[in-house]
């Protein structure tokens, strides 16, 4: 089945510590995205990246880094400058910038 | 600055009580709309991408139309499995994707 994988769905961190966020698509897509999504808030865009080895800010990228590697994968890793990192994270994925993105499952990340 | 804003926030219809939800935008150089559905835990599961003005698409019980300002979700004869929240979004000219709040739409048998 084609579709976009995060893992892993639960997630508990201690503060200072970093924690990486997977997500894998094999829907041939060039463009991925991280979002976060706090209750009653719509979804922010963390970071975004239209090809391989390169990526760009989003709205709110301070305290998270990313990679990209591979066409397949855009991990997210949230580091301990991240004041408040206790959301839900959202990966999505679409064929050009200017297309219908399509999302995975979701992360919910804790700090405890 | 592209802003969107969802109307109701919260919505409970009786199951067959047809109504509208609104996502008013501004958006500098329209690339398109999108409306989601989302299912508490889930991620967002697309329903509509809309281009320009005057345009509408529809699937099941749900229709979408859109204007210069605003787009509506009209969802006629609901059923409780239409219970979900619907997002909107627009892509303006920067590229990126700028969520609304979204309404919570509760249909009760």
């Amino acid at each position: 089945d084609g579709g976009i994988t995060q893992s892993p769905k639960y997630l508990f961190r201690k503060e200072g510590q970093n924690v990486t966020l997977s997500c894998e698509q094999n829907l041939n897509h060039d463009a991925m995205y991280w979002y976060r999504q706090d209750p009653g808030q719509g979804l922010r865009l963390i970071y975004y990246s239209q090809i391989v080895n390169d990526f760009q800010k989003g709205d709110i990228a301070e305290g998270y880094s990313v990679s990209r590697e591979k066409k397949e994968s855009f991990p997210l890793t949230v580091t301990s400058a991240q004041k408040n990192p206790t959301a839900f994270y959202l990966c999505a994925s679409s064929s050009a910038l200017n297309t219908e993105a399509f999302f995975g499952q979701g992360t919910r990340l804790t700090v405890v | 600055e592209d802003q969107v804003t969802q109307s109701p926030e919260a919505l409970r219809l009786q199951e067959g009580e047809s109504s509208s939800l609104n996502c008013s935008y501004t958006v500098s150089g329209l690339r398109g709309l999108f409306w989601y559905r989302q299912d508490p835990g889930k991620g967002p599961e697309f329903l509509f991408t809309l281009y320009s003005a005057g345009e509408e698409k529809e699937k099941e019980r749900l229709k979408a139309t859109l204007t210069k300002k605003e787009s509506f979700l009209h969802i006629t004869a609901p059923k409780p499995e239409d219970s979900a929240t619907y997002l909107c979004a627009v892509q303006g000219s920067a590229r990126q994707l700028t969520f609304g709040s979204g309404t919570q739409l509760t249909v009760l048998p």
